[in-house]
C-alpha cells in the first residue's frame, strides 16, 4: 500500500502568516489522486482539496495544492484564525486508499 | 443541502459485532458511493471500504475484507456497516462519506460514530 508521510508534524504560525505542508507519498500518486482535509476537534473531516490542486466547492483560494508523483504541498497563504486545525492528505489512486498522519498547525 | 446522519454510540464485548448506519439525504443517492472511515485515538485515519449506492458493487480495503460488511437500503437511503469479531483495536470513531463513483474523493461525512470495545 501506498504510506503518506507528512510534515512537519506539528506548524506554529501566527495570523496572517503562510503555512505550506507537506505530504510524500512511498511511491508514485497516479494521474494527481491526492487530497487534503481539515479536521477540527470533535468534527469529520472536510474535504479542501482534490487531484491535488482542485479547491473544493466554498474553499477560499488562499488555500492552494501543488505536486505531482511523490510529493504534495498544501499551501495557505494568509492563515485565518479558522485555519488552525489538523490537515490530512489522502491518495485514491490505489486501494488500499491512504491517509498520512496529519499535521497539526497550531497557533504561535 | 447534502446530509449524512449516523447512528449512535456503540459499546460492545470483544468477539462482537457492530452495524453502523448512515442516513443520506440531499442527493441522489444512487450516483455515489458511500465509504467507511475510521479514526482510532491519536491514529490516522484509515479507509475500510465503500459501496456503490446505485447496484451494490462492493469494494473492501484487505484489512477489513473478511470482517467488514457493507450493505445499502435505497428505499431509506441509508448504508449500514457491519464489522464482526471486535476486539480493542477496533475501537475507534467510524465516519461515513460520500465519494463520486469515479473516485474516491470523500466530499462530504457524517458526524461520526464512537465505537468502544470493552470487555
Amino acid at each position: 500500500e501506498i504510506v503518506l508521510t507528512q510534515s512537519p508534524g506539528t506548524l506554529s504560525l501566527s495570523p496572517g502568516e503562510r503555512a505550506t505542508l507537506s505530504c510524500r507519498a512511498s511511491e508514485s500518486v497516479s494521474s494527481n489522486y491526492l487530497a487534503w482535509y481539515q479536521q477540527k476537534p470533535g468534527q469529520a473531516p472536510r474535504l479542501l482539496i482534490y487531484g491535488a490542486s482542485r479547491r473544493a466547492t466554498g474553499i477560499p483560494d488562499r488555500l492552494s495544492g501543488i505536486g505531482s508523483g511523490t510529493d504534495f504541498t498544501l499551501t495557505i497563504s494568509r492563515l485565518e484564525p479558522e485555519d488552525f486545525a489538523v490537515y490530512y492528505c489522502q491518495q485514491y489512486s490505489s486501494s488500499p486508499y491512504t491517509f498520512g498522519q496529519g499535521t497539526k498547525l497550531e497557533i504561535k | 443541502q447534502v446530509q449524512l446522519v449516523q447512528s449512535g454510540a456503540e459499546v460492545k464485548k470483544p468477539g462482537a459485532s457492530v452495524k453502523l448506519s448512515c442516513k443520506a439525504s440531499g442527493y441522489t443517492f444512487a450516483t455515489y458511493t458511500m465509504d467507511w472511515v475510521r479514526q482510532a485515538p491519536g491514529q490516522r485515519l484509515e479507509w475500510m471500504g465503500w459501496i456503490d449506492a446505485g447496484n451494490a458493487n462492493t469494494k473492501y480495503s484487505q484489512k477489513f475484507q473478511d470482517r467488514v460488511t457493507i450493505t445499502r437500503d435505497t428505499s431509506a437511503n441509508t448504508v449500514y456497516m457491519e464489522l464482526s469479531s471486535l476486539t480493542s483495536e477496533d475501537t475507534a470513531v467510524y465516519y461515513c462519506a460520500r465519494a463520486p463513483i469515479v473516485a474516491t474523493i470523500l466530499d462530504f461525512w457524517g458526524q461520526g460514530t464512537l465505537v468502544t470495545v470493552s470487555s
